[in-house]
């Protein structure tokens, strides 16, 4: 059982923007700034899209980007693409050399 | 170009162990820790573990603590997860990833392990 909660999906139009949350417990997001966020097609493997909260690796679109408030990470994507179809995981640091992942969510390009 | 080139798939019969490669090329195999994260149909990525490919110290999730055997091989710049006591339950696709400073930046294609009687 996850420790962190995503919501199960998220869909929006192309072009539109949309928000992915992260909610922790308090031992994870909110202590650590190693929060990072992975794409995953079906089939594939997951791919890095961001980390340590709001960084992009070389090669990642800007219409990726990450950010936190208190106990919640957020990706948000702009400009939505229809290969940005996927499920999106987060991923924290919850100290003493712990990752915990969040249970993932399906965008859905309408 | 880094690369992480794991074994195949394998089917397993209850109680039995399956040990799984991952090799590394592109990179300086010892710079970095490497993950092992696995994914049951349909669900969620789930972390299991790491090794500093330097030391061989460990890490484990706890809910696999006392199954899993994280090593590495640095002649071969090869990783291995070993999972023991095999269930239905540890059918999964199982990833080896590399990491550094807590992000999992490259990934290997994954494992199939079937646990099947």
């Amino acid at each position: 059982q996850s420790a962190l909660t995503q919501p199960a999906s998220v869909s929006g139009s192309p072009g539109q923007s949309i928000t992915i949350s992260c909610t922790g417990t308090g031992g994870d997001v909110e202590s650590y700034n190693f929060v990072s966020w992975y794409q995953q097609h079906p089939g594939k493997a997951p791919k890095l899209l961001i980390y340590e909260v709001t960084k992009r690796p070389s090669g990642v679109s800007d219409r990726f980007s990450g950010s936190t408030s208190g106990r919640t990470a957020s990706l948000t994507i702009s400009g939505l693409q229809t290969d940005d179809e996927a499920d999106y995981y987060c991923c924290s640091y919850a100290g003493t050399g712990i990752y915990v992942f969040g249970p993932g969510t399906k965008v859905t390009v309408l | 170009q880094v690369q992480l080139v794991q074994s195949g798939a394998e089917v397993k019969i209850p109680g039995a162990s399956v040990k799984v490669s991952c090799e590394a090329s592109g990179y300086t195999f010892t710079r970095y820790v490497m993950n092992w994260v696995r994914q049951a149909p349909g669900q969620s990525l789930e972390w299991m573990g790491w090794v500093n490919t330097d030391t061989g110290y460990t890490k484990y999730s706890q809910r696999f603590q006392d199954r899993v055997t994280i090593t590495r091989d640095t002649s071969a710049n090869t990783a291995y997860m070993e999972l023991s006591s095999l269930r239905s339950e540890d059918t999964a696709v199982y990833y080896c990833a590399r990491t550094e400073k807590w992000k999992l930046d490259n990934w290997g294609q994954g494992t199939l392990v079937t646990v099947s009687s």
